[in-house]
C-alpha cells in the first residue's frame, strides 16, 4: 500500500463545476502539501496544511487528521485549472508523493 | 530572485555516457532534493541534501552520485547512463528549518533525459 494515495487518477469536468481531488496518507505523516503541475512540466506549491483548512482564490484545500484524508476542492473551474494536481505527505524534511490526478476542464 | 534553476533542460545521451545535470537555488534554503518523475508514478526522491556538506541517499539512488558544492548549488551526477534512467529530473529547495516537515518545497523546471 502506498504511503500516499490520490484518486482519482483522472478527472475531466466542463467549466464552472465544483471539483474534488482526494488523497489518503499513513502515519508518521505530520503535513500535507498539496502541489500543481503545469502542462510545460512546472511544479508548484498550493497549500501545506496540518490542520482545519487553507483557501486561495478559488482552491480550497481540507484535512482530517484523524482520518488521515485531504482533500483539494476548486470552486467554478476554469479551463486554466487544467492541470495535474499531486498531494505529498511531509516525514520530517522530506515529501512523500502521490501519484497525481490530472484535470482536464473543457469550456 | 530566479528561485530554483536547473540545466540542461533536455539532453539525450548514449547507453554508458555521463553527464551532470546541475542545480541552483537564491532563495539561502538549507535543504536541496533530487526527484526524477517517470509515467504513472509520484515523484521518487533520488538524493538530498540537508544542509551544505551533507547527503542522503533517497528511495531510488542507485546509478546517481550527488554533489553539495555550497548552499546555493546541488548537482547530480549520472556516471554510466542506462535507459532505465529515462526520466524528467527535477530539483527543488526547502526552508530554513532542518527536519520541519512545513518546509514548502520549490522546484526548478525540471530537465528530460533521454537515454538511448
Amino acid at each position: 500500500k502506498n504511503e500516499v494515495e490520490q484518486s482519482p487518477q483522472n478527472l475531466t469536468a466542463q467549466e464552472g463545476e465544483f471539483i474534488t481531488i482526494n488523497c489518503s496518507y499513513s502515519v508518521g505523516i505530520s503535513a500535507l502539501h498539496w502541489l500543481q503541475q503545469h502542462p510545460g512540466g512546472g511544479i508548484v506549491s498550493l497549500f501545506m496544511l496540518s490542520s482545519g483548512k487553507k483557501k486561495h482564490g478559488r482552491l480550497i484545500a481540507t484535512i482530517n487528521i484523524q482520518e488521515k484524508h485531504s482533500s483539494l476542492h476548486i470552486t467554478a473551474s476554469h479551463p486554466r485549472d487544467s492541470a495535474v494536481y499531486i498531494c505529498a505527505g511531509g516525514r520530517a524534511d522530506k515529501l512523500i508523493f502521490g501519484t497525481g490526478t490530472r484535470l482536464q476542464v473543457f469550456p | 530572485n530566479a528561485g530554483v534553476t536547473q540545466t540542461p533542460k533536455f539532453q539525450v545521451l548514449k547507453t554508458g555516457q555521463s553527464m551532470t545535470l546541475q542545480c541552483a537555488q537564491d532563495m539561502n534554503h538549507n535543504s536541496m532534493y533530487w526527484y526524477r518523475q517517470d509515467p504513472g508514478m509520484g515523484l521518487r526522491l533520488i538524493y538530498y541534501s540537508a544542509s551544505e556538506g551533507t547527503t542522503d541517499k533517497g528511495e531510488v539512488p542507485n546509478g546517481y552520485n550527488v554533489s553539495r558544492l555550497n548552499k546555493r548549488e546541488f548537482s547530480l551526477r549520472l556516471e554510466s547512463a542506462a535507459p532505465s534512467q529515462t526520466s524528467v529530473y527535477f530539483c527543488a529547495s526547502s526552508g530554513d528549518r532542518s527536519g520541519y516537515s512545513y518546509n514548502e518545497q520549490f522546484f526548478g523546471p525540471g530537465t528530460r533525459l533521454t537515454v538511448l
